[in-house]
């Protein structure tokens, strides 16, 4: 089955700053990787995804980035503010299997002022 | 659009005591629902796989017989933790998928935290 590496598992930026977490997949199949944000003791928020015909997508400050040759794909966060500062997922999913979502472990965001 | 409801949000049960939870899509027909658990400071681990009218798929590990899901209408899908133990105490999340090829993205529930004494 599929199998989802994220690094790093904390993240201490200034606000203001950029943010990079990253994420590797295993099943060449999958086709799907949407982003989440999730807050203490909330759902998780779609905040982005891309599909596998595309390499790159972008809303406002937030972008996505995904490599199929070598199965990673990357939330880039732009200009942070505090209300950034959340656990976010990334996740990965082969459409002709029902969407099932294999989630990676997690990236605690601190923005700092 | 694209609202999914849990119930309860919350539950406090007593040791060997049956707890359902419900999840429903409020404003699509959901022709598969998914069945996650989160424990404290950990990722989402997906359960089951419940598809309206047929029986659920179990995730390896997952004890079906412990975890009884029932997907009885394309809008309402029920998980039963039955002779909950302490160790079960966790925050179950459901998501609703549409069904469409066209469309990916899977609308979760807001979560059902269960503790059980």
């Amino acid at each position: 089955g599929e199998n989802v590496e994220q690094h790093p598992s904390t993240l201490s930026v200034q606000e203001g700053d950029s943010a990079v977490i990253k994420c590797t997949y295993s099943d060449s199949a999958s086709n799907y990787f949407p982003w989440y944000k999730q807050e203490l003791g909330k759902r998780p928020q779609l905040i982005i995804d891309i599909r596998s015909n595309v390499g790159e997508k972008k809303d406002q400050r937030i972008a996505v980035t995904l490599n199929k040759t070598a199965k990673h794909f990357s939330l880039h966060i732009t200009e942070t503010q505090p209300e950034d500062s959340a656990v976010y997922f990334c996740a990965a999913s082969n459409t002709g299997t029902a969407s099932k979502l294999t989630f990676g472990t997690g990236t605690r965001l601190q923005v700092t002022l | 659009g694209a609202v999914v409801s849990q119930h309860p949000s919350w539950v406090i049960c007593k040791s060997g005591t049956s707890v359902k939870i419900e999840c429903r899509s409020l404003d699509f027909q959901a022709t598969t629902m998914f069945w996650y658990r989160q424990f404290p400071k950990q990722s989402l681990m997906l359960m089951a796989t419940s598809n309206e009218g047929s029986k659920a798929t179990y995730e390896q590990g997952v004890e079906k017989d412990k975890f009884l899901i029932n997907h009885a209408s394309l809008t309402l899908s029920t998980l039963t933790v039955t002779s909950a133990h302490p160790e079960d105490s966790s925050f179950y999340i459901c998501s609703a998928h549409p069904g469409t090829s066209t469309h990916n993205e899977q609308f979760f529930g807001p979560g059902t935290r269960l503790t059980v004494l």
